[in-house]
Order: structure tokens, then sequence, then C-alpha cells
């Protein structure tokens, strides 16, 4: 059974760097069959994909517009789990933050692993 | 980006009603369409994907149809614990997008 747990603080300033981690059992980064993916959460947004990392020989990333220069994700295979970094956060960036797992092809970018969420307040 | 709008936003129904759900694409995205089930608090949970494929340990009640830019998802006989809000998501290209849901209540 593959679980995600999240972690990370759930108040950052604004201007600073939001930071969550999501730890992977069950199943490896490193799988070259799934994608690796973190989704946020807000009343004025609704579900909003950010972006994702994946394996196929080498390792790639993939954003949304919204975010892309200020999204880093990053996977860390010496603990089996991957990260997300998002700079120069506004109140616009609260939410709840969700890290998911996606297949890559029969179920290609269908989210059948979740995280637990995490509440993300922007605020100084 | 691809737009996704649900219908309706809301909807109230009876034990053992057959409801339906509809979502369209603003272009086509053939059959690359998954429904997610999110009860409150809690984080959305895999129900249908690549239009009509049950996600395993699903109730057969719910069913998924469509292609091009028009879906429906259909709980055949509505129970008690279906009361939630139901999304749709894209995953034809990225950015994967989503529908911006529709809650279902019981009468």
């Amino acid at each position: 059974q593959v679980e995600l747990q999240q972690s990370g603080p759930g108040l950052v300033k604004p201007s600073q760097t939001l930071s969550l981690t999501c730890a992977i059992s069950g199943d490896s980064v490193s799988s070259n069959s799934v994608t690796w993916n973190w989704i946020r959460q807000s009343p004025s947004r609704g579900l909003e994909w950010l972006g994702r990392t994946y394996h196929r020989s080498k390792w790639y990333n993939d954003s949304s517009v919204s975010v892309k220069t200020r999204i880093t994700i990053n996977p860390d295979t010496s603990k089996n789990q991957f990260s997300l970094q998002l700079n120069s956060v506004t109140p616009e960036d609260t939410a709840v933050y969700y890290c998911a797992r996606a297949g890559y092809y029969s179920n290609r970018g269908a989210f059948d692993v979740w995280g637990q969420g995490t509440v993300v307040t922007v605020s100084s | 980006d691809i737009q996704m709008t649900q219908s309706p936003s809301s909807l109230s129904a009876s034990v053992r009603d057959r409801v339906t759900i509809t979502c369209r694409a603003s272009q086509s995205i053939s059959n690359f369409l998954n429904w997610y089930q999110q009860k409150p608090g809690k984080a959305p949970k895999l129900l249908i994907y690549i239009a009509s494929s049950l996600q395993s340990g699903v109730p057969s009640r719910f069913s998924g149809s469509g292609s091009g830019t028009d879906f429906t998802l259909t709980i055949s006989s509505l129970q008690p614990e279906d009361s939630a809000t139901y999304f749709c998501q894209q995953s034809y290209s990225i950015p994967w997008t989503f529908g911006q849901g529709t809650k279902v209540e019981i009468k």
C-alpha cells in the first residue's frame, strides 16, 4: 500500500520561501511508471496543479506557468521523498497543499495516491 | 491551458436516486478525463480514470462516460456516504487542470 506523508510549516511570512516535503512509502521516487506532483487548493483558485518530478533514465520536471519562476521540486532518492519550494510567497499562496502520485502510462495523469494535505498560511 | 467546466455547481438528491454530473473541456481531450470525490477536510479520492475506468476499490454504482469535450459521472443509486464534492480533471496536456467542483447533498 502506497502512502504519502507530508511535513513542513503551516505559517510562512510574505516574501519568504514555502518549503514542504512528501515522504513516500510503498513505492520509489525513482519509479519509471509514475510522476510525483504538488497540487494546492484554495477557495479562490480551486484545485491547482503546481508541478511534478519524475525519473525516466534521468530526472525531469514540469510546472505550471503561474508559478514557473518561483517553484522548485526536487527528488531525494536517499530518503525516498520529494520536496516543494515556492519562493517569494504572497497571501495569494495561502492554500491547502497536497503531494500526489500520478500514473504515467495506463492511467496517465490520474492522481491515485494523495498526501494528507498541509494548510499553509502566508501572513506576517 | 485547458479549461474544465462542471455543471451543476451543486445538487440535492434523495437516497437511491440516479445522479449525473457533467464536465466540459474547452478543447478536445480525447478520453483523458478523471473524476475525484472529496469530503470535508480530506484529500480528493480518485474514482474514475481515463473517462470510464473504475479505480480499484470504488463501488460499482459510480461510472463515467464521454470523450472529446463532454463527459459525465453517474451515481446509479445515491447512498448517504456519497455526500461530497466531485471534481473532474483533464490529463490530456500539461498543465493538468480541474473543474470547479459539484457539491452533492442528500435530501
